[in-house]
């Protein structure tokens, strides 16, 4: 069964540094990942995902992600924080079922941005 | 292009009442799925619709929920008796194909049961 597991539920960091919000799946077919973030009052928007090919995927707003097979991970990383970057922000696994695609996600991760 | 709309945005009831949320897709998208996330806890997968038919509900709690999507169009989920535990927040999202496609989602109701 596909599960996805975000290490910390809140994630606080200095405007500027480096975010790193953490994302361990499982899966027993190839996954296709996602990270998707939802800012206050507003829907879940997607970041980024990953299918096939680069396991390196670039997103909106700097983000980017790797996906690496061996660990079983897809972190996110950006590597100068914005105060517009506060929001929770949620991995999520997708696998077919009779043709469709339905995700299960992570816990969510809230960033907080401190000045 | 207009994006996902759900309608209301949030709901107060009392335990018994019915409430009905309203799920207008992107134009286009046969592909409809309901989420829920009760407070602490992550997103969840309800069900899905692709144009008017049930595609997969095994996510639905129990049956004092029912969806429909008449027309293949908007969808709405009725929660009859509603009970406290059926408070967070209900997420709609579409897509257009049923491969690993990006799920558009809306803002979500925010119901909360008394």
């Amino acid at each position: 069964a596909q599960s996805v597991t975000q290490l910390g539920s809140h994630v606080s960091v200095s405007e500027g540094a480096l975010v790193l919000l953490r994302c361990n799946y499982s899966s027993s077919v190839p996954p296709y990942l996602f990270w998707y973030v939802q800012y206050p009052n507003q829907g879940l928007q997607l970041l980024l995902k990953y299918t096939t090919g680069a396991t390196l995927v670039k997103g909106i707003n700097g983000f980017e992600a790797e996906f690496k097979k061996s660990e079983t991970s897809f972190h996110l990383t950006k590597p100068s924080a914005h105060m517009s970057d506060a929001a929770e922000y949620f991995c999520a696994v997708s696998f077919t079922v009779q043709g469709a695609q339905k995700l299960v996600f992570g816990q969510g991760t809230r960033l907080t941005i401190n000045p | 292009e207009a994006g996902v709309t759900q309608f209301p945005s949030h709901s107060v009831i009392e335990k018994g009442q019915t409430v009905t949320l309203r799920c207008d897709p992107i134009s286009g998208h046969d592909n409809l799925y309901w989420y829920r996330r009760v407070m602490g806890k992550e997103i969840k997968f309800l069900l899905h619709f692709v144009k008017e038919s049930k595609q997969d509900e095994s996510g639905m709690p129990n049956n004092r929920f029912l969806a429909e999507r008449t027309g293949g169009t908007y969808s709405t989920l009725k929660v009859q008796p509603a009970e406290l535990e059926d408070s967070g927040v209900y997420f709609c999202a579409s897509s257009h194909n049923r491969g690993p496609e990006t799920q558009y989602f809306g803002p979500g109701t925010r119901l909360l049961v008394l």
